[in-house]
C-alpha cells in the first residue's frame, strides 16, 4: 500500500538554526515526491517535487530536499530558518501510471522562536 | 484568473442544513481536484475532476456530498444534511494535467466550514 509518513508532529528551532523536517515513503517503486506548505488561513504551495535524476532538489525560499531510495525518504532541509517559516509542512507522493491522487502525510508544524 | 478561488473563505451552519462550496480554478486547468482536511488529520481525497466528468468519486464521504463541474471551470461540492463531523477546511485545487501532475497542484486558501 502506498503511503506517507511525517513522524514529527511539531517541531521547534530557534530563527537561524539549521532545520530537518523527516519523510518517509512506501510504494513498490519510484513515486513522484513533493513538499508543500501550508500558511495558517491559506491554501498550499508546492516548495519543491522530486521525479528522477538528482538526489539532491531545491526549491523555493531556500529549501533542498534529498531522495535516499535505500532509506524510502525525502527530507525537507533548510539552512538558516526565518520567521517566515512558520507553518505547516505536508510531504506528498504520487505513484504509479495513470495516477492524478495525492497521498499526503499529516504534516508538521514548525515554530519558530525569535 | 490568477490563482484558484474558493468562495466563501468561511461558512458556518446549522446541523442538517445544506451547504455548497464553490471552486473557480485557474484559467485552463483542465484538471480540478477537491480534498478535505480535518483537524489533526491530513488531507483527504474527496473527488477528481478532467473537464466537466468525474473518474474518481471515491473519497466522497458518504451521499450526503456531490459535486460538479461546469464549462470545465468551475466546481461547486455540495453537502447535504450537515452533520458536525462535516466541520473542516475543504481545499480546492487545479493543474494542467489530470495524470501524474508534473508541476504539483495549485491549490486554493480553502473553505472552512463549522457546522454548529
Amino acid at each position: 500500500a502506498q503511503s506517507v509518513t511525517q513522524p514529527d508532529i511539531h517541531i521547534t528551532v530557534s530563527e537561524g538554526a539549521s532545520l530537518e523536517l523527516r519523510c518517509n515513503y512506501s510504494y513498490g517503486a519510484t513515486p513522484y515526491l513533493f513538499w508543500y506548505v501550508q500558511s495558517p488561513g491559506q491554501g498550499l504551495q508546492l516548495l519543491l517535487k522530486y521525479f528522477s535524476g538528482d538526489t539532491l532538489v531545491q526549491g523555493i525560499k531556500g529549501f533542498e530536499a534529498e531522495f535516499k531510495r535505500s532509506q524510502s525518504s525525502f527530507n525537507l532541509r533548510k539552512p538558516s530558518v526565518h520567521w517566515s517559516d512558520a507553518a505547516e509542512y505536508f510531504c506528498a507522493l504520487i505513484g504509479g501510471s495513470g495516477t492524478y491522487k495525492y497521498i499526503f502525510g499529516t504534516g508538521t508544524r514548525l515554530k519558530v522562536l525569535a | 484568473g490568477a490563482g484558484v478561488s474558493q468562495s466563501p473563505s468561511n461558512k458556518v451552519t446549522e446541523k442538517g442544513k445544506d451547504v455548497e462550496l464553490r471552486c473557480d480554478p485557474i484559467s485552463g486547468h483542465t484538471a480540478l481536484y477537491w480534498y478535505r482536511q480535518s483537524l489533526g488529520q491530513g488531507l483527504e481525497f474527496l473527488i477528481y475532476f478532467q473537464g466537466n466528468s468525474a473518474p474518481d468519486k471515491s473519497g466522497l464521504p458518504s451521499d450526503r456530498f456531490s459535486a460538479e463541474r461546469t464549462g470545465g471551470s468551475v466546481s461547486t461540492l455540495t453537502i447535504q444534511r450537515t452533520q458536525q463531523e462535516d466541520s473542516a477546511v475543504y481545499l480546492c485545487a487545479s493543474s494542467l494535467q489530470g495524470v501524474r501532475p508534473f508541476n504539483g497542484y495549485t491549490f486554493g486558501s480553502g473553505t472552512r466550514l463549522t457546522v454548529v
